[in-house]
């Protein structure tokens, strides 16, 4: 079965530069979350699309933007980088409608800034 | 609010012995609860989730979870640890807007 994918799995980046990761749910999924997990931190919700609209935002810095396409795929853009923002971003998706219903992860991006 | 703890970040047993990875919850409605486990340099996989029904819930790889909601709990239990099981679990609550809230993790280790 088609999972989340993302891409690129690794990023390096130095300090002040700018990063695009991207995202593909998998198909029929109508909601996609950005997650940020620092080393050996649990994931911290970033934000969230739904119909290609923003649903929810939690910690995510003015520095990062993120957008759902028509096609769904979602893309998160972090400008001005810190030491800081080295960190796995997860995409996840799911369908709506149920808070039960599962979210299912990618494999996640790994971002190094130096 | 809904908020998750998991009491200790770091078990250790030995193979074949009893796994026990502890959660507990706060929210103001029913929660969703979820257990995820996380191999090294990998995502996020599903072991587990209560939604309604049966308190018991079996998942993935012999994992089973009880929900408890007089104790607010969602413990994490297997009967017999594999090598393979060496990983970290997060339990996790789903808000009413569908997000996960996180709890802290725990890193399972696996002695032979």
């Amino acid at each position: 079965a088609a999972g989340v994918i993302q891409s690129p799995r690794h990023l390096i980046k130095e300090k002040r530069e700018t990063a695009t990761l991207k995202c593909y749910p998998i198909p029929r999924h109508d909601t996609v979350y950005w997650y940020q997990q620092g080393p050996g931190q649990d994931p911290q919700f970033l934000i969230s699309f739904y119909e290609k609209m923003q649903s929810d935002k939690g910690s995510i810095p003015d520095r990062f933007s993120a957008q759902q396409f028509s096609d769904y795929h979602s893309e998160l853009n972090m400008s001005s980088l810190e030491l800081g923002d080295s960190a796995l971003y997860f995409c996840a998706s799911s369908l709506s409608g149920n808070s039960g219903n599962t979210i299912y992860f990618g494999e996640g991006s790994w971002l190094t800034v130096v | 609010a809904q908020s998750v703890t998991q009491l200790g970040s770091h078990v250790s047993v030995s193979e074949g012995a009893l796994v026990l990875l502890r959660c507990n919850y706060s929210s103001s409605v029913p929660p969703y609860l979820f257990w995820y486990v996380q191999y090294p340099n990998q995502g996020l996989q599903l072991l587990l989730k209560y939604t309604t029904g049966a308190t018991l819930v079996k998942g993935i790889n012999g994992f089973e979870a009880e929900f408890k909601k007089s104790e607010t709990s969602f413990h994490l239990t297997k009967p017999s640890a594999h090598m393979s099981d060496a990983a970290e679990y997060f339990c996790a609550v789903n808000t009413l807007g569908g997000k996960l809230i996180f709890g802290q993790g725990t890193e399972l280790s696996v002695k032979p």
